[in-house]
């Protein structure tokens, strides 16, 4: 069975600095990754998605790589603002799954003006 | 504007109260899907329908029922045999039931005391 895992659950940093989400998952088999965003109470917001072909998706200042043998993602956020304070989550579609998305907890990210 | 509604944002019921979530999308999207959300955790798969008129369980479907009775409406019932019905609950749709971008709405946060 698929198993996500997101590391750090929590993060605070200050304004202005670059940071690293990890996602990391159990099973290579996969279609594709999705990285999204939850502001608190709302909706997720798709950030981007990374097929299984590729090793990389860039969107302004995000950045987000896929290294499927090791099942692994990291995002990357340059130059960190407030306004990115959020909780992000990463999901998985296995190959077995058709659209169906295998999710992590999370990471909660505070950026400290 | 094309999207996702929920309705209603907050929901109280007492226990032992089925009660009815409210979702429709004018996206023209063939799949739909019901997640559940707990504090601190990632989304976990209820219900999803690939198609009107069908729908299959996800991971954690006992105690909830839905209706795929029309392509822009998939209400989701959660009914008095759910034992933690307390959660947020959010509903996305996809093109179809395939490895592609997942829309969200704003979800529903439920209580029942």
């Amino acid at each position: 069975k698929q198993e996500v895992t997101q590391i750090p659950a929590a993060l605070s940093v200050p304004e202005g600095e670059n940071l690293v989400l990890n996602c990391s998952f159990t099973d290579s088999a996969i279609y594709n990754l999705q990285w999204f965003r939850q502001d608190p109470g709302k909706g997720l917001t798709s950030l981007l998605l990374i097929q299984s072909s590729q090793r990389e998706q860039t969107s302004g200042r995000l950045n987000a790589s896929l290294d499927k043998s090791s099942g692994r993602s990291t995002l990357y956020i340059a130059a960190s603002q407030p306004g990115d304070s959020a909780t992000y989550l990463c999901a998985v579609t296995p190959e077995t799954s058709g659209s169906r998305l295998t999710f992590g907890e999370g990471t909660q990210l505070t950026v400290n003006p | 504007d094309g999207g996702i509604t929920q309705s209603p944002k907050y929901l109280f019921r007492k226990e032992g109260q089925n009660v009815t979530l409210s979702c429709e999308q004018n996206l023209n999207h063939d799949a739909m899907y019901w997640y559940r959300q707990d504090p601190g955790q990632g989304l976990r798969l209820i219900y999803y329908s690939q198609i009107v008129n069908d729908f299959q369980k996800g991971d954690i479907a006992e105690g909830y029922s839905v209706s795929r009775e029309k392509k822009e409406s998939f209400p989701l019932t959660v009914t008095s045999a759910q034992k933690n019905p307390t959660a947020f609950y959010l509903c996305a749709s996809s093109i179809a039931d395939l490895p592609v971008e997942q829309y969200f709405g704003p979800g529903t946060r439920l209580t029942v005391t």
